[in-house]
């Protein structure tokens, strides 16, 4: 199976919170990223968390990490238009260099 | 700084021509890798360079693939010769270590490529 794993879609109203989840394989991962891909651009940092911390909340963003079940959370408050996005979960490893690897993304898709 | 620059942005092609995609990394980041994205299969890792070196290759899917990395400024992707199954988005991405977060990857636009 894949290392890193996101459902593909995710449709919520303006105005509603979004939740996007992931789970993970690897145990010793160090580092969990979420990025965002804006149509037609490339993958953006969008916020991280240290594999010994539980939660991050950056302004709207609100990442929850369960060490035990491999689960990292993304949740965007009071989503809006401009969210629309493919959002990836990634994951990294300190023997592995710190290279991230991506699972397939998940398509945020925000409707009036 | 412009961020990482890849060309063309755009490239349709007919089966068995060659294929060269091109990258100039963020200055100073030694880190360079080249992804290639579609809808059947994601996000996948194809090659990375640590200070010009190829590290790991095992991403690449077939002879038909290959990257060079001749100075820190620039590298090239060469499929030769393609076929329409190539089809995708190519991005290149450059990252360095100790920045905001370890091997934070900055991604260039992409290039789609079209094989017909």
């Amino acid at each position: 199976g894949e290392d890193v794993e996101q459902s593909l879609f995710l449709s919520v109203r303006e105005g509603d919170s979004s939740v996007i989840n992931c789970t993970y394989t690897d145990s010793s991962s160090t580092y969990l990223y979420w990025y965002k891909q804006e149509p037609g651009a490339g993958l953006q940092l969008l916020t991280y968390i240290f594999s010994n911390m539980d939660m991050k909340q950056d302004q709207r963003l609100t990442v929850l990490l369960n060490k035990k079940d491999k689960h990292l959370s993304l949740r965007i408050a009071d989503t809006q238009t401009g969210d629309s996005a493919i959002y990836f979960c990634a994951e990294s490893t300190s023997g592995g260099s710190y290279i991230p690897t991506f699972g397939r993304g998940t398509s945020l898709i925000v409707h009036p | 700084d412009a961020g990482v620059i890849q060309s063309p942005r755009h490239e349709v092609t007919e089966m068995g021509q060659e294929v060269t995609l091109r990258c100039k990394p963020i200055s100073g980041h030694d880190y360079l890798f080249w992804y290639r994205q579609t809808m059947m299969r994601g996000l996948e890792l194809l090659i990375y360079f640590n200070n010009n070196v190829p590290i790991d290759d095992s991403g690449m899917p077939e002879d038909r693939f290959s990257a060079k990395m001749p100075n820190a400024s620039f590298s090239t992707l060469k499929i030769q010769p393609s076929e329409p199954r190539d089809s995708a988005v190519y991005f290149c991405a450059s990252s360095l270590p100790g920045a905001r977060v370890d091997n934070e990857q900055f991604f260039g636009p992409g290039t789609r490529l079209t094989v017909l």
